[in-house]
């Protein structure tokens, strides 16, 4: 059965910390890992990372798919109030569903 | 595009009353997905369709729950009979196909009490 899990589940810093968010999966034909922020309601989309690219920039926030240990991870550096939410990571199973991992909950401290 | 639409936002009522959320999606995306989140199980994917086409609902808790897409522009998630457990927040989200992200709805917080 087509699993993600992330790590850790929940984690605390404080503005200017450098955090790491840890996404490994295991799928039945990898095509592409998502992440996403969830903030008050809806997630949001944040990357895509698929076989044909492993690294995707955005600001303060990057992410890297490592498909030999089957994972990606998604820094955030010098991290803001603002950073504060649930992001989680997605990957396609089957022909056209998304199974997500149950999140990281991040907590940034003025 | 005013992204996936859901209504009602919110949603408080009793338990064995029937209730139903629906879904605008996004205008040209051929994918419909239902979703409930909780804290426990974070997000569960109930039931998609392609093409207005229910493909898996292998996620549907029970028969007591049951969704249609009749047009490409919308869709309901019906519970009846509604049960405390129920409690969650659904979203609907959709997208072109596969190997493009889904958007969400802001979802609906249905509390059954």
């Amino acid at each position: 059965e087509d699993k993600v899990v992330q790590s850790p589940l929940s984690l605390v810093v404080h503005e200017g910390d450098t955090v790491t968010l840890n996404c490994s999966y295991e799928v039945t034909n990898f095509r592409s890992l998502l992440w996403y922020k969830q903030e008050k309601k809806a997630p949001t989309f944040l990357f895509m990372l698929t076989s044909s690219g492993i690294e995707k920039k955005s600001g303060r926030l990057s992410s890297i798919l490592d498909k030999k240990e089957l994972s990606s991870i998604l820094n955030i550096t010098a991290t803001q109030t603002g950073d504060s939410a649930i992001y989680l990571c997605a990957v396609p199973s089957g022909t056209y569903k998304y199974i997500f991992g149950t999140g990281t909950r991040l907590k940034v401290l003025a | 595009d005013a992204g996936v639409i859901q209504s009602p936002r919110h949603e408080v009522t009793e338990m064995g009353q029937e209730v139903t959320l629906r879904c605008k999606p996004i205008s040209g995306h051929n994918s419909l997905f239902w979703y409930r989140q909780t804290m426990m199980r974070g997000l569960e994917l109930l039931i998609y369709f392609n093409n207005n086409v229910p493909i898996d609902d292998s996620g549907m808790p029970e028969d007591r729950f049951s969704a249609k897409m009749p047009n490409a522009s919308f869709s309901t998630l019906k519970i009846q009979p509604s049960e405390p457990r129920d409690s969650a927040v659904y979203f609907c989200a959709s997208s072109e196909g596969q190997l493009y992200e889904a958007f969400f709805g802001q979802g609906t917080r249905l509390t059954v009490v």
